[in-house]
């Protein structure tokens, strides 16, 4: 089945300063790979996805990019602030079907220093 | 539009008690998938449900089954719990047609002792 792994467990920047995680898959099927931020008692929240038919993707401080030959695909934050601190999880699957199911990444632990 | 909601946010059990646990989808999301969350695991795979069916299932033993209802409402069950099955259990849902894209409910915090 799918695996994916994720770097770095943990990271702390400065605010203002980018954070880059990154993550590879294994599942050369997998087409869709979703980000979440997870904060202190509650469930992980979609941030950002992309599909494998993009190369880019961004939404304002956040983007995310896929390099499917290399099966790997990284988040990245810019201008970092203190609420940026959170888990964040990537995650890979086939999309649509019957026989759908997301693997996440272990996650990373974000810690944005005021 | 209400988030996918979970009861009850908390919960102590003793070893080889049963739980069952109740995720509420957001409105006109039918696929409901449960996710048991650990330190050590991470996020897992349990189970997926479209339509009262489930139709994946990840490697999880037998004690944990679940079921949707006609309003894609969603129990899962753990029967003779363990120790080890003290974790955080995610609900989410998905749009028809777009199971990919899902949202995750606060969870429900089992402690088994």
């Amino acid at each position: 089945g799918e695996n994916v792994e994720q770097h770095p467990s943990t990271l702390s920047v400065q605010e203002g300063d980018s954070a880059v995680i990154k993550c590879t898959y294994s599942d050369s099927a997998s087409n869709y790979f979703p980000w979440y931020k997870q904060e202190l008692g509650k469930g992980p929240q979609l941030i950002i996805d992309i599909r494998s038919n993009v190369g880019e993707k961004k939404d304002q401080r956040i983007a995310v990019t896929l390099n499917k030959t290399a099966k790997h695909f990284s988040l990245h934050i810019t201008e970092t602030q203190p609420e940026d601190s959170a888990v964040y999880f990537c995650a890979a699957s086939k999309g649509g079907g019957s026989n759908y199911k997301l693997t996440f990444g272990k996650g990373t632990l974000l810690t944005v220093n005021p | 539009k209400a988030g996918v909601t979970q009861t009850p946010r908390y919960l102590i059990k003793t070893r080889g008690q049963q739980v069952t646990l109740s995720c509420s989808p957001i409105s006109g999301h039918r696929s409901v998938s449960w996710y048991q969350q650990t330190p050590g695991q991470g996020l897992q795979f349990l189970f997926e449900y479209f339509s009262e069916t489930q139709r994946n299932k990840g490697n999880f033993p037998g004690r944990f089954s679940g079921r949707q209802f006609s309003n894609s409402r969603s129990e899962m069950n753990v029967s003779t719990l363990e120790l080890g099955d003290s974790a955080l259990y995610l609900c989410a849902s998905s749009v028809p047609g777009q199971i990919e894209t899902q949202y995750f409910g606060p969870g429900t915090r089992l402690l088994v002792l």
